[in-house]
């Protein structure tokens, strides 16, 4: 049982590349997320599916899109690379019917040049 | 908008001693859920202790516990007998229906 992961631990791109993030969680959970954190900002929504076939925008969708696979992979993927995404990314998952919490990967460390 | 505050950025703390971490939200909703995470600097995000609105209940784990105070919308993290694995970023948030909305955080040091 791995529990979410995430691919890859660590990436850099220059401006105007594109890359996905990956996600996947075996846990059968319903719901998944993508955050960023900033220093001094926290967690920011970018995406979250709340059930296999559905997406929705958080805090900071722009220059992000997100595809839910299926139940089990949630991707996150940058377009055209901007200095303004240099981030930790999260992806995490939570089963929305009896327990609340959310359940967290590694993170992914992306550095724009 | 639903937001939630943690005013203090850093703190630090004896080994041994108490702590408490502050936090305060604002939503306009009855039922929802709270947290604390915790952050070590392996970066993984690690469930502390959760509060359902619902419940007059304070919740304990352990040596953490919560001041939960819902008319004033403060939802305090109480640290007993600090360690010094204890030393993390510690994250307030709290759901309601799908979203999670989070702190900034408050970085704490335990102190040997």
């Amino acid at each position: 049982n791995a529990g979410v992961t995430q691919t890859p631990k660590f990436q850099v791109l220059k401006t105007g590349q594109s890359m996905t993030l990956q996600c996947a969680q075996d846990m059968n959970h319903n719901s998944m997320y993508w955050y960023r954190q900033d220093p001094g900002m926290g967690l920011r929504l970018i995406y979250y599916s709340a059930s296999e076939g559905t997406t929705d925008k958080g805090e900071v969708p722009n220059g992000y899109n997100v595809s839910r696979l299926n139940k089990r992979e949630f991707s996150l993927r940058l377009e055209s690379a901007a200095p303004s995404q240099t981030s930790v990314y999260f992806c995490a998952s939570r089963w929305t019917v009896v327990s609340y919490e959310q359940y967290f990967g590694p993170g992914t460390r992306l550095t724009v040049t | 908008a639903q937001t939630v505050t943690q005013s203090q950025p850093e703190m630090s703390v004896q080994e041994a001693e108490t702590v408490t971490l502050s936090c305060t939200y604002d939503t306009s909703e009855n039922n929802y859920y709270l947290f604390w995470y915790k952050q070590p600097p392996s970066r993984q995000m690690i469930l502390v202790i959760r509060q359902e609105a619902y419940k007059q209940q304070n919740a304990t784990e352990n040596r953490f516990s919560v001041n939960f105070q819902k008319a004033a919308k403060s939802f305090s993290l109480k640290i007993s007998d600090s360690q010094l694995g204890d030393t993390a970023m510690y994250f307030c948030a709290f759901i309601d229906g799908n979203q999670f909305y989070f702190g900034t955080g408050t970085s704490l040091t335990v102190i040997p």
